[in-house]
């Protein structure tokens, strides 16, 4: 049963502190997305990539938050320092590009609580 | 830009009824993707169903079924026999076909389901 596979499910943390998720999407998915929901907000999209390469960060506060994808397995979403405001969310996704509808498939997510 | 609304923030249905969650949608493009996602307490996203825009036939997925009117831009989602486990945020969401791997999702309608 393939699936995306998110740690940690829940972080708290203080100010301050850096913040690493990963996410390992599915094999064989070409396509890795993060999003960011809050209760305000929604479901934000912060950061894309296809075939490892980042494509649209632009969602993304780039002075504290950078996403990698060191192997086609790995996908990390970090944030240095943490603020409150960060409390949230994420969800990572994968997909494949040229599959027909090219859904995405979603995490359990993590929870992160910036104290 | 293609944008996606849903005017119903919260619905409420009583248990075996059917309900109807409406979607509607803003594109130039002629081909592209509709999906409905759930998002139960536990917070997974999962995808419920799926349209081609170029496929007429309306899509269906055991008690769940959409009304896609391309002309007019609209795509609900009718769930029958409503039960319990289909309380839910619904969340209706587009993709375009042309190569591009990001979706755009709606604000989300929160589906109560009363006993």
């Amino acid at each position: 049963d393939a699936r995306v596979t998110q740690t940690p499910r829940h972080k708290v943390t203080e100010m301050g502190q850096e913040v690493t998720m990963r996410c390992q999407p599915i094999l064989g998915h070409n396509t890795v997305f993060w999003y960011r929901q809050t209760m305000m907000q929604g479901l934000e999209l912060l950061a894309y990539f296809r075939n490892r390469a980042p494509l649209d960060d632009s969602g993304m506060p780039k002075d504290r938050f950078s996403a990698e994808m060191p192997d086609a397995t790995l996908a990390t979403l970090k944030i240095q320092p943490s603020e409150p405001r960060d409390s949230a969310v994420y969800f990572c996704a994968s997909g494949l590009t040229g599959k027909t509808y090219n859904e995405q498939f979603f995490g359990p997510g993590t929870r992160l609580t910036v104290l | 830009a293609q944008t996606v609304t849903q005017s119903q923030p919260e619905m409420s249905v009583q248990e075996a009824e059917t309900v109807t969650l409406s979607c509607t949608y803003d594109t130039s493009e002629s081909d592209y993707y509709l999906f409905w996602y759930k998002q139960p307490p536990s917070r997974q996203m999962i995808l419920v169903i799926r349209q081609e825009a170029y496929k007429q036939q309306n899509a269906t997925e055991n008690r769940f079924s959409v009304n896609f009117q391309k002309a007019a831009k609209s795509f609900s989602l009718k769930i029958s026999d409503s039960q319990l486990g289909d309380a839910a945020m619904y969340f209706c969401a587009y993709r375009s076909a042309s190569g591009d791997d990001k979706i755009i999702f709606g604000k989300g309608t929160r589906l109560h389901i009363l006993p």
